[in-house]
């Protein structure tokens, strides 16, 4: 039973538009969802995260969406840079779980020159 | 401050070796996870350390052993490796804090042959 799902395996993008990132999940006691972004042979690194109380985070070029009723959440990136080119996972936390992360299994953003 | 280091960064074993896969944070971070990347299977959760003294089973616990030595250091032993245990392994820790963070090490890629 796959709680948080990142339907699309890859993505591609020119540089400079907009990279749009999806996420659903399933689990009504999620309360907090992350972005992390990874590069080949290194390990994950924090990119963006919002709280289940708020609707939108902005980070410089990095904006995550949330939408509860929906149980779906965006990551969008505007404008898209080559450095950008990375696998992007989603990850959700339960509330009272111990700090646990769920991710779902990533979706390759490739941003072209 | 090195964050969370890994060692190894590679190895590979024969069927019912055995290891130990090491992990040290600086961060003073009192939680600590292990998880395996597999192919098109995104992050799972094969055990954690709330903190130091404790351990819990994440998702995938079959097959392998966890030991808290300090709050720093955090171990993964396979005790019989299996082919099925082919993977990237990612140390992570935590920041305290409702923020829920996690900061990985660079993975250890280990082949079981």
């Amino acid at each position: 039973d796959q709680q948080v799902k990142q339907n699309s395996p890859s993505l591609s993008v020119q540089e400079g538009r907009i990279s749009i990132l999806n996420c659903d999940y399933t689990n009504s006691m999620f309360d907090y969802f992350l972005w992390y972004k990874k590069y080949p042979a290194e390990g994950p690194t924090f990119l963006i995260s919002i709280s289940s109380i708020k609707d939108k985070n902005e980070d410089g070029r990095f904006t995550v969406f949330l939408n509860k009723s929906a149980k779906h959440l965006s990551l969008h990136i505007v404008p898209s840079q080559p450095g950008d080119s990375a696998v992007y996972f989603c990850a959700a936390r339960s509330g009272g779980s111990n700090y646990k992360l769920t991710f779902g299994k990533g979706t390759l953003l490739t941003v072209n020159p | 401050n090195a964050g969370v280091t890994q060692t190894p960064k590679f190895q590979v074993l024969k069927t019912g070796q055995s290891m130990t896969l090491q992990c040290a944070q600086d961060m003073n971070h009192n939680s600590m996870y292990w998880y395996r990347q597999d192919p098109g299977m995104g992050l799972r959760l094969i055990y954690y350390s709330a903190s130091e003294g404790t351990t819990d089973k994440g998702e995938v616990p079959n097959g392998y052993n966890v030991s808290r030595l300090n709050k720093r250091e955090f171990s993964l032993r396979l005790e019989s490796a299996a082919p099925s245990q082919t993977s990237v392994y990612f140390c992570a820790s935590r920041t305290s804090g409702y923020t829920d963070t996690q900061y990985f090490g660079p993975g250890t890629r280990l082949t079981v042959l």
